[in-house]
């Protein structure tokens, strides 16, 4: 089965950094594009970046660019979100996502299996 | 960036119904649209993938349909574990946005 765990998520104040993690099993990792989706409380669902197999295709949404990085380490089968610069906006539980795959209609980007979740919360 | 607009946001339904959920992108996205499922508390599932495709192990009474602007996902003979917030996702282009979910009640 897939499985993917997320960790890091914490209470910051602005313009502090945080470093999300995910831990991914059950597949072939270094075969998958692999996202960062987030919701805010009580809200919808918000796509945040994504990263190829091979790190060589990096995507954000404009509100993030510049500020998140996204980064993978197929070894670990894990990816990471590196969070600088916060803001109050940013606050929201955030998924790590396993794309459907290349083959598919909009299958880079069909999110397939998620996580759990970690919470980051942005409050001065 | 492509709008995604879904309608209704919120529905009255009983065990047995017909529910139909529907989409509508601001620009032409062709098939490129997944529609998920989230209960409370927990994540968002996969339903619908390329406008119709079923996801393995999602029931058969899950349908989607559309192309174009336009989508629509359908649950026939609604059941007790089908009562959750439903949302589509074009997948064609930029960001790949949400609709604003439908909560089906």
């Amino acid at each position: 089965d897939v499985q993917l765990v997320e960790s890091g998520g914490d209470s910051k104040q602005p313009g502090g950094s945080l470093r999300l993690s995910c831990r991914a099993s059950g597949f072939k990792f270094d075969d998958y594009m692999l996202h960062w989706v987030r919701q805010a409380p009580g809200k919808g669902l918000e796509w945040v970046a994504g990263i190829n197999a091979k790190s060589d295709f990096i995507v954000y949404r404009d509100s993030v660019e510049g500020r998140f990085t996204i980064s993978r380490d197929n070894a670990e089968s894990s990816i990471f979100l590196q969070m600088d610069s916060l803001r109050p906006d940013d606050t929201g539980l955030y998924y790590c996502a396993k794309a459907l795959g290349a083959g598919f209609v909009g299958g880079t980007y069909t999110f397939q299996a998620w996580g759990q979740g970690t919470l980051v919360t942005v409050s001065s | 960036d492509i709008q995604v607009t879904q309608s209704p946001s919120s529905l009255s339904a009983v065990v047995g119904d017909r529910v139909t959920i529907t989409c509508r992108t601001s620009q032409s996205v062709t098939l490129y649209v997944s529609w998920y499922q989230q209960k409370p508390g927990k994540a968002p599932q996969l339903l619908i993938y390329s406008a119709s495709r079923l996801q393995s192990g999602v029931p058969s009474r899950f349908s989607g349909s559309g192309s174009g602007t336009d989508f629509s996902l359908t649950i026939t003979d609604l059941q007790a574990e089908d009562f959750a917030t439903y949302y589509c996702q074009q997948t064609w282009n930029g960001p790949r946005t949400f609709g604003q979910g439908t909560k089906v009640e």
